[in-house]
């Protein structure tokens, strides 16, 4: 357990539907990241938040919008993906300035 | 930016043996160079790090050892056993200007496998 909490854990869904991924740290940082991991790739940074205000957008297309009312949850919507967004999906939260994140279980995105 | 290149992809070794995995990276402001160990079905977990002011540190049977200057770091698991098996990723990072934190640049990652 490193104190952050990813909800669900599994999600499948259709290329039309609207779904979204929940992040919640414990651990009193004010950082919070979203990475993708596909097999066989590095782990891709997507987004970065820095209390509460989005300080990075690693050229993620619009399909994906991040959300973070407070330092403490991160959400990631999901809309009209495509079967290539298939991914584990991770959050990660850390202090600003500080170096060491910590991962949550990640949530296993099957788009059909 | 920064890229980093992990090798080896797979390593096997029998129980009790040693295991080095090995990072290069290219952008020499780098200077946090941590290492995350990855289980089935699990998130990455922080195991060991090292920054550029030092050249090695060992935390029981895992060590890391880095040489700024050749722009390479590695990971050295000692009398391995069962459970280590997993996914370990290297990663780089430099601090952000003004404060603002740092970027994780990951190497695609090793699979170790330890055989009873």
């Amino acid at each position: 357990e490193t104190g952050v909490t990813q909800t669900p854990r599994h999600l499948v869904m259709g290329m039309t539907n609207k779904k979204s991924l929940k992040c919640e740290q414990h651990l009193g940082h004010n950082a919070m990241y979203w990475y993708k991991q596909s097999a066989k790739k590095p782990l891709e940074l997507m987004f970065v938040y820095n209390f509460k205000e989005q300080t990075e957008n690693n050229s993620v297309p619009s399909r994906f919008s991040p959300e973070c009312p407070n330092s403490s949850h991160l959400f990631l919507h999901l809309h009209t993906l495509q079967p290539e967004d298939s991914a584990l999906y991770l959050c990660a939260s850390s202090q600003v300035s500080h170096t060491e994140a910590f991962f949550g279980q990640g949530t296993r995105l099957t788009v059909v | 930016g920064e890229n980093v290149e992990q090798h080896p992809s797979t390593l096997s070794v029998q129980e009790g043996d040693s295991a080095v995995i090995k990072c290069t990276y290219s952008d020499s402001a780098s200077n946090y160079f941590p290492w995350y160990k990855q289980e089935l079905g699990k998130g990455p977990q922080l195991i060991i790090d090292i920054r550029s002011n030092v050249g090695e540190k060992k935390d029981q049977r895992i060590a890391v050892t880095l040489n700024k200057t050749a722009k390479h770091f590695s990971l050295h698991i000692t009398e391995t056993q069962p459970e280590d098996s997993a996914v370990y990723f290297c990663a780089a990072s430099g601090a952000g200007s003004g404060g603002s934190n740092y970027k994780l640049t990951f190497g695609k990652g090793t699979l170790l496998t330890v055989n009873p």
